[in-house]
């Protein structure tokens, strides 16, 4: 079974703090995502990473930062949190597929991240 | 550019009714299509995909879904929910040949199963 798992169920920050959320995969898989699940809103990319030292931007990036220097680990970091950050943030990986057709992304257990 | 549509935001059901839940996506490029379950305080699971082949696609826990190009839907539907099957569930969208394996989200329903 393939297993993603978070550094933190639940987190709280103070505002201006710096915040690293951790995501570790274990089945060699490629391609790491980063969202942040809102009510109402779903979930939203905030970064996405399809190999070690490769990053790319998704729909929300402004505030965060990524880091992927191994290929199992994928870390989100948020250089200065502020209250509006206040969210549930889950890591998404997946193989690259050989056919072509796309694979399913494997989900994390999530961080309630919140900031005061 | 994709977009998905979940119209009903919760849906209320009595345990062992039937259930559609509703996904609509736009997308000038053909997609592949997926339902994920989230149950409370957990990450999201896969329930089912539509890669290509037969639109009637299967999935675990006795959930299909109905791929309908023409009307650019990808329905879920189970035709007798029980009380586990409380949840959030999600349709998502991935373009094909994207070449990043980006989904798109829809913003989900709540499925509440009542006794």
């Amino acid at each position: 079974d393939v297993k993603v798992t978070q550094s933190s169920r639940y987190l709280v920050k103070r505002t201006g703090e710096k915040v690293f959320l951790e995501c570790v995969q274990d089945m060699d898989h490629e391609n790491m995502f980063w969202y942040r699940q809102d009510p109402g809103l779903g979930l939203r990319l905030i970064y996405f990473s399809y190999d070690v030292k490769m990053k790319e931007k998704g729909d929300i990036p402004e505030g965060y930062s990524v880091s992927r220097e191994k290929k199992e680990r994928f870390s989100l970091i948020l250089e200065s949190a502020s209250t509006n950050q206040t969210s549930m943030y889950l890591c998404a990986s997946s193989l690259t597929s050989i056919s072509g057709s796309h694979n399913e992304q494997f989900f994390g257990p999530g961080t309630r991240l919140t900031v005061l | 550019a994709q977009s998905v549509t979940q119209l009903d935001s919760q849906v209320p059901v009595f345990e062992e009714a039937p259930v559609e839940l509703r996904c609509n996506y736009s997308s000038s490029v053909s997609v592949y299509l997926f339902w994920y379950v989230q149950y409370p305080n957990q990450g999201l699971q896969l329930l089912l995909k539509y890669l290509s082949g037969s639109t009637l696609v299967k999935g675990i826990n006795g959930f299909e879904a109905e791929f309908n190009k023409s009307q650019t839907s990808f329905h879920l539907r189970k035709p007798s929910v029980h009380i586990s099957d409380t949840a959030e569930y999600f349709c998502a969208v991935s373009p094909h040949f994207s070449g990043t394996y980006k989904y798109i989200f829809g913003t989900g329903t709540r499925l509440k199963v009542l006794a």
